[in-house]
């Protein structure tokens, strides 16, 4: 079973410029997560969606932060314009929500710089 | 409050001896899962072992078990005979509600460091 695929890996951008990352699910997973980990600290919810719907965003910076997952299987998450603390690791995760107790199954990540 | 807390920012361990990372949660909801993950220096998370709130008995997988004390709110993940790989960063996590597609709220994490 292919895991969670996330790219870029790396990725260095000027403040105010707009970055956009992406991520494939594991097949069969309706549920897909964008965490942001910053340095030193445990990874923090963004947005959560079954399917193409949104279940919650209560912590994306919407003035810059925007998330698509248009049909339902791979996902967008865009920064625009970036700022210097947006510097993190960008998890996505998925998981199936039908069966109890499943854990959510994380891609590598993407490292972004804002410098 | 915090949901899931982390006390040791920082752990060694000798070679081949067990160890134990702590930490306590906190939630008002009676149906949850706990999490314990594992993040090398390459970044990935790795799903190590899960405890449901209601399961009577500790999860084990391997060399990795966790002692749930519910009363206190506790799951401390254990690793006996540890090894030079286990070297990384452990995250505990917590899912409130029977809805197996809820969020994961992290801890801050622990670095363990093996020594050989």
């Amino acid at each position: 079973e292919a895991g969670v695929a996330q790219s870029p890996r790396y990725k260095i951008i000027e403040k105010r410029q707009s970055v956009a990352f992406w991520c494939n699910p594991i097949s069969g997973h309706a549920t897909l997560y964008w965490y942001q980990q910053i340095l030193g600290q445990g990874p923090k919810l963004l947005i959560q969606f079954q399917n193409n719907g949104v279940v919650d965003d209560s912590q994306l910076p919407k003035d810059r932060f925007s998330a698509e997952r248009l049909k339902g299987v791979d996902s967008t998450l865009k920064i625009q314009p970036a700022k210097l603390e947006d510097s993190a690791v960008y998890l996505c995760a998925s998981s199936y929500p039908d069966r109890g107790g499943t854990e959510a199954f994380f891609g590598q990540g993407t490292r972004l710089t804002v410098v | 409050a915090q949901k899931i807390t982390q006390t040791q920012p920082g752990m060694f361990v000798q070679e081949k001896e067990a160890v134990t990372l702590d930490c306590t949660y906190d939630t008002s909801d009676p149906s949850y899962g706990l999490f314990w993950y594992k993040q090398p220096s390459s970044g990935e998370m790795i799903f190590l072992i899960y405890q449901g709130s209601y399961d009577q008995q500790n999860a084990t997988e391997g060399r990795y078990s966790l002692n749930f004390q519910k009363a206190r709110k506790s799951a401390n993940l254990v690793i006996s005979a540890s090894q030079l790989g286990d070297s990384a960063m452990y995250f505990c996590a917590m899912r409130e509600g029977d809805n197996a597609g809820n969020m994961l709220t992290f801890g801050g994490g622990t670095r363990l460091m093996v020594k050989p």
